[in-house]
């Protein structure tokens, strides 16, 4: 199947500094590729759409100035999260889906928890 | 609105035994259905994907069904082995076109004891 990598999968913080996450698609291209964000206990919510050579397309609530969002090629997307504070602290998980094939399986990343502090 | 739920929330079962994990869903319209396995600390992997006409779709242990008419779908595993302790989460696509909505249930948290 389908290889998706993330990057680092945990790492620690001092509050206010900025974290970068990274979301590889390691044989396949994804011209889309999705982060989500779970806190213990719940299911994954989906934080926002990373388009290839384009912005990234948030879900209501999530601020965009803190998470940001790069898609420079079909198989990395970068998240970003901005002068960390402790209520960041979560695990985040990206996925992606083989391009021309949206509407179908999803391939998820180990995910990374980020712990600030 | 859209809602999957599922059942139980968490179980507890000895190795060897089987257990049959329920999944409701009131998501409209329908694309498709979803198990993942996801370990403590881990992304989730796909077990199964059935579409509107698929009423059964096995993987290895894993057997899940579903049920359009009733909107129900289950995951039974076979003869469960340790490994097989995680969360199991259904997922449900609706119909538009991309995986930006999937729809997620809660999972069921399952145990195997020795």
């Amino acid at each position: 199947g389908a290889v998706v990598s993330q990057h680092p999968s945990w790492v620690i913080c001092k509050s206010g500094t900025s974290v970068k996450i990274e979301c590889r698609s390691l044989d396949f291209q994804a011209t889309t590729m999705f982060w989500y964000r779970q806190f213990p206990k719940q299911s994954l919510m989906l934080m926002a759409t990373s388009n290839e050579g384009s912005k990234a397309t948030y879900e209501q609530g999530v601020e965009k100035d803190k998470f940001l969002i790069n898609h420079a090629s079909l198989t990395l997307s970068t998240l970003t999260v901005t002068s960390a504070h402790p209520e960041d602290s979560s695990f985040y998980i990206c996925s992606a889906s083989p391009r021309g094939r949206l509407n179908t399986e999803a391939f998820f990343g180990q995910g990374t928890r980020l712990t600030v502090v | 609105k859209n809602q999957v739920e599922q059942s139980p929330q968490s179980l507890i079962i000895l190795e060897g035994k089987n257990c049959t994990l329920q999944c409701n869903y009131t998501v409209s319209p329908f694309s498709n259905l979803r198990w993942y396995k996801q370990d403590t600390g881990r992304g989730p992997v796909s077990l199964t994907i059935m579409t509107f006409s698929e009423n059964t779709k096995s993987n290895g242990r894993y057997t899940a069904t579903l049920d359009a008419d009733t909107k129900q779908s289950s995951l039974h595993i076979t003869a469960s082995q340790l490994s097989d302790s995680a969360s199991y989460i259904c997922v449900v696509s609706d119909n538009a076109g991309n995986n930006r909505k999937l729809i997620w249930g809660l999972g069921t948290s399952l145990a195997v004891n020795p």
